[in-house]
């Protein structure tokens, strides 16, 4: 089955600070990953995707991500976190074998950047 | 162009009663998707429907019912309210070109059964 697993509940860094907030992922195929970002009382807003192509993938508000495929990896990073990064992140990936490009989220992963 | 809306944003029921959450898209979007969103277990898939008169059950079906009413409308319905559906109901809705085009995603419906 389709799955991504983020290890982390909760990261915490400091602002100016570089920030990574990790993804695996299990698939069978070529991996559809995304990463969308959650803040207080809102729906999810998509960050960045990775289908093919360059391993490194830049998204909205400075975001970029890794796809490792060795490590089955697919880390979110930004060179220099802001307070306003504060919020829910949540890895996907797309659902082989179902119609409509249904996503498998991750559990989330809290982010809080302090002053 | 409002994007992906809900209604209503809150409610609270009592166990057993029924209710349905509306769903609406601008987008001209083929797929739309209902997930609910409970602490520590990320958001999971209630059913979806891949294009207008589809529909497709997800991880979490049980207990549920939606309706692909058009292309811009997918209602899900609760028969019988249970405290176990207590959670943050999500619509999405996705475009129709490109394996990976993203969804776009409702602002959610706090319920809660008492």
């Amino acid at each position: 089955a389709q799955s991504v697993a983020q290890p982390e509940d909760q990261v915490n860094v400091a602002e100016g600070n570089p920030l990574t907030v990790k993804c695996t992922y299990s698939v069978s195929g070529n991996p559809y990953l995304f990463w969308y970002v959650q803040y207080p009382n809102r729906g999810l807003q998509f960050l960045l995707k990775y289908i093919t192509g360059d391993n490194l993938v830049k998204g909205s508000y400075g975001f970029e991500a890794e796809f490792n495929k060795s490590q089955t990896s697919f880390h979110l990073k930004k060179p220099s976190a802001l307070v306003s990064d504060s919020a829910l992140y949540f890895c996907a990936v797309k659902l082989v074998g179902v119609s409509g490009y249904a996503l498998n989220f991750g559990k989330g992963t809290s982010l809080l950047v302090t002053p | 162009n409002a994007g992906v809306t809900q209604t209503p944003k809150f409610q609270v029921l009592k166990t057993g009663q029924s209710m349905t959450l509306q769903c609406a898209q601008d987008m001209n979007h083929n797929s739309m998707y209902w997930y609910r969103q409970d602490p520590g277990m990320g958001l999971r898939l209630i059913y979806y429907s891949a294009s207008e008169g589809t529909t497709d059950k997800g991880e979490v079906p049980n207990g549920y019912n939606v309706s692909r009413l058009n292309k811009r409308e997918f209602s899900l319905r609760l028969e019988s309210a249970a405290p176990s559906q207590t959670s943050v109901y999500f619509c999405a809705s996705r475009g129709v070109s490109g394996v990976g085009n993203e969804q776009f995603f409702g602002p959610g419906t706090r319920l809660t059964v008492l």
